[in-house]
């Protein structure tokens, strides 16, 4: 099994470009969520989602949009890149009824703009 | 709003010895999981131990350990036989019901460095 795969591992964006952070995992976990990474700050919770077709906000939402149209996969988009996004992202995921299992990360994406 | 403290942000200890990483937590909930994550300089989130709140008895993971002290919201991690590649940053991590799933509080780490 691959697990959690995040692409791409390093991107540098310009101000006001958009991108989409890739996520995908192949255990069939219904549970997924976006976090973000930033120095002396923890893990953040940007948005997630319990199923195809249903998402919702986490803590730090403002900059980003997300859509789950298969189970599988879990796209973070940034439409409007700001200085303030750089950061590290992780995408994570999990079964429902097992939260004492906690969630499996992926292998994150740092991202620069610049 | 539940916070999760971790005092201590760097550490360091030699080869082969033991140390302690101190967590503390806020919360009112009674039911919650309580999780502690390596990060080496992979940047890969690794999982190393998980206590249930509800279990009294501490949890062990091989060389590491908790000490759960659910009336002080303390739970630390103890390494044993401490190795090179424990070398990382450690993350605490409290884990609550949150709008029909769960999500994670996490500390702002400490990075452990172990010594040759």
């Amino acid at each position: 099994n691959a697990g959690v795969t995040q692409t791409p591992k390093f991107q540098v964006l310009k101000t006001g470009q958009s991108m989409t952070l890739q996520c995908a995992q192949d255990m069939n976990h219904e549970y997924m969520s976006w976090y973000r990474q930033d120095p002396g700050m923890g893990l953040r919770l940007i948005h997630y989602s319990v199923g195809a077709g249903i998402t919702d906000q986490g803590e730090v939402p403002n900059g980003y949009n997300v859509s789950r149209s298969t189970t599988e996969d879990f796209p973070l988009r940034l439409l409007s890149a700001a200085p303030s996004q750089t950061s590290v992202y992780f995408c994570a995921s999990r079964r429902p009824g097992e939260p004492n299992y906690g969630y499996t990360f992926g292998s994150g994406t740092r991202l620069t703009v610049v | 709003a539940q916070t999760v403290t971790q005092s201590q942000p760097e550490m360091s200890v030699q080869e082969a010895e033991t140390v302690t990483l101190s967590c503390t937590y806020d919360t009112s909930e009674s039911n919650y999981y309580l999780f502690w994550y390596k990060q080496p300089p992979s940047r890969q989130m690794i999982l190393v131990i998980r206590q249930e709140a509800y279990k009294q008895q501490n949890a062990t993971e091989n060389r590491f350990s908790v000490n759960f002290q659910k009336a002080a919201k303390s739970f630390s991690l103890k390494i044993s036989d401490s190795q090179l590649g424990d070398t990382a940053m450690y993350f605490c991590a409290f884990m609550k019901h949150f709008s029909g799933t769960y999500k994670y509080i996490f500390g702002t780490g400490t990075r452990l460095k172990v010594l040759a």
